[in-house]
This record gives structure tokens, sequence and C-alpha cells, in this order.
């Protein structure tokens, strides 16, 4: 069975630091990864996803993820947190023609 | 231009009610999933539909739930004789692509279910 884990329940960065989210899966063939944020009182929203190609993908907003074959991993990066990044991030992965698969979410906290 | 839509977006419900849930996808999307969200937890997946064809109905947790999406546009979840482990925000989302699990998906304000 496909699997989707993101340790970390929340993460705090300064405002203008650069953020991490992580995110590791474990999918059979190959994977498609997807990080959603979810801000408060509204449904989830698309950021970026992997499908074949750069490990470096380019998202919505600024943020970025990092696809590593190696460690099963596809973190979420930003140079630099805004105050209005604080929101749930969601990872979500299939494997081939699969449902989707989401973690748990991670609640980020961008303090000023 | 408007995105998906999920009425009502909150319902109250006493244990042993059947409860429907709407979903209105994006005009023209082909995929459209079903997902359950408990508190603090990441959506759940519940079912897919390609069209009006329902693809894959593995993710729902007893025969008391039912998709419905009969013209390949708006879709109906119904619950019926809700339990209190039904109690969830029940998310739908649409995809305007074939391949769904492919693809990134545009999600509703979801339904809070709440069964007393």
């Amino acid at each position: 069975a496909q699997s989707v884990a993101q340790p970390e329940d929340q993460v705090n960065v300064a405002e203008g630091n650069p953020l991490t989210v992580k995110c590791t899966y474990s999918v059979s063939g190959n994977p498609y990864l997807f990080w959603y944020v979810q801000y408060p009182n509204r449904g989830l929203q698309f950021l970026l996803k992997y499908i074949t190609g750069d490990n470096l993908v380019k998202g919505s907003y600024g943020f970025e993820a990092e696809f590593n074959k190696s460690q099963t991993s596809f973190h979420l990066k930003k140079p630099s947190a805004l105050v209005s990044d604080s929101a749930l991030y969601f990872c979500a992965g299939s494997g081939g023609y699969q449902k989707v698969t989401f973690g748990t979410g991670t609640k980020l906290q961008v303090i000023p | 231009g408007a995105g998906v839509s999920q009425s009502p977006r909150y319902k109250v419900a006493k244990r042993g009610q059947d409860v429907a849930l709407r979903c209105d996808p994006i005009s023209g999307h082909v995929s459209l999933f079903w997902y359950q969200q408990a508190l603090g937890q990441g959506p759940e997946f519940l079912t897919y539909f390609q069209n009006e064809a329902q693809l894959d109905k593995s993710g729902l947790p007893s025969d008391r739930f039912f998709a419905e999406r009969p013209e390949g546009s708006v879709s109906t979840l119904k619950i019926q004789r809700t339990q209190q482990e039904d109690s969830a925000v029940y998310l739908c989302a649409s995809s305007p692509k074939r391949e769904g699990p492919y693809n990134e998906q545009f999600f509703g304000p979801g339904t809070r279910l709440t069964v007393l």
C-alpha cells in the first residue's frame, strides 16, 4: 500500500528565513507527487507537482520542491518565508494509476 | 471562473439519519473525487469518477456510503444511517483531465458533517 509521511506536525520559522517542510513517500511504480496548502476556512489549493523531469519543481507563491528518489523524499522549500505563508501544508502522492494518498499535514507558522 | 462548490457547508444529523452531500465541480472537469477529512488528519480518498463512471470506490468505508454522478457533472455523496464516526469534513475535488490521479485537483470548501 502506498503511503505519504509528513514527520513534523508543526514548523516554526522567522519571517525572511528559508523554510523547509518535509515529506517522504512510498509508492509502487513511478511517483506522482503534489503539495497543497490549506488556509483557514478555505479549500485546499494546489502548489506544485512532480511527474517526471527536473528534480527541482517550481510552483506557486515562490515555493519549490526537491524530488529525491534515493531518499524517497519530496520536501517543500521557500528561500524567504512570509507571514502570509502561515497555513497547513499537505504532501500527496500516487504511484501509477492509483488513488492519491495525502499526508497528515504540517502546520507552518511564520513568526514576524 | 467559479470554483468547486459544495452544499450544504454544514450539516448536523442525528445518528441513524440519512444525509446527502452535493458537489458542483468546475464546468467541463472530467475527473471528480470525494475525500473524508477527520479533524487533524489529511484527506482520505473515498471515490473517483471519470465523467459518469465510478472508476474507484475502494475508499468508501462501508456499504452505507454511496456516491453518484449520473450526468458526469454534479455529484452526490449519500450516507445512510449515519454514525458518530462519520463526523468529518467531506471534500470534493475536480480535475480537468481524464488521468485524475496524475494531475492537480481543485478542491471545494467541504461540507462539515456532525453526527449527534
